[in-house]
């Protein structure tokens, strides 16, 4: 059964740092990851999907990278802004697309 | 953008009683989803939907629990007899008709809470 892990469970940082949240996952046979974004309350967006062939999917400050071999994938948020305060869930799709879900990095990024 | 809706935001329903949720996937979508996330704790998937069958769903997704595409818009999740622990927050999601390589879109979720 898939376990998928995040460490740190909460960061708090100052702004303008750059800073990577980490995903851990069991069964690399994966064919895809999936970041996603969670403001407290609300739905989750989607932020990155990284395919199984890529190893790194960019979109503006953020940079999510796949290393299925030793399962593992980092999303690495550069310059850090207030705004980007959240929790950070990745999540990893498996029979019938069903995603499994880590526990999620709860990011608080301080004036 | 087009995005996932999902009704209502908040339902209170009593112990025994039958709810409904509603969703509206992103129209060209083809595959459906509900999650559940009960609160402090991991997002769970439920069941996934394409084809108007069932193509997968976990062991949480028991008897008690339904889906239906009622029309070409619409895809509910209805729980028969609530019970406490389904407290929970409930997440609908669609993907594209190439839904394996394709990401997940989730609504807001309906914050459903059994008294």
């Amino acid at each position: 059964k898939q376990e998928v892990t995040q460490i740190p469970a909460a960061l708090s940082v100052p702004e303008g740092e750059n800073l990577v949240l980490n995903c851990s996952f069991t069964d690399s046979a994966i064919y895809n990851l999936q970041w996603f974004r969670q403001d407290p309350g609300k739905g989750l967006t989607s932020l990155l999907l990284i395919q199984s062939s890529q190893r790194e999917q960019t979109s503006g400050r953020l940079n999510a990278s796949l290393d299925k071999s030793s399962g593992r994938s980092t999303l690495y948020i550069a310059a850090s802004q207030p705004g980007d305060s959240a929790t950070y869930l990745c999540a990893v799709p498996g029979a019938g697309n069903m995603l499994t879900f880590g526990g999620g990095t709860r990011l608080m990024v301080k004036p | 953008e087009p995005e996932v809706t999902q009704t209502p935001s908040h339902q209170v329903t009593q112990m025994g009683q039958e709810v409904i949720l509603r969703c509206v996937p992103i129209s060209n979508h083809l595959y459906f989803y509900w999650y559940r996330q009960i609160l402090g704790q991991k997002v769970e998937f439920l069941v996934s939907f394409y084809n108007n069958e069932i193509s997968e769903k976990s062991e949480i997704f028991d008897d008690q629990f339904s889906v239906e595409r009622p029309d070409g818009s619409n895809f509910t999740l209805k729980i028969r007899s609530t019970k406490l622990e389904d407290s929970a927050m409930y997440f609908c999601a669609s993907s594209s008709a190439t839904g394996i390589i394709q990401p997940q879109h989730f609504g807001d979720g309906t914050r459903l809470s059994i008294l």
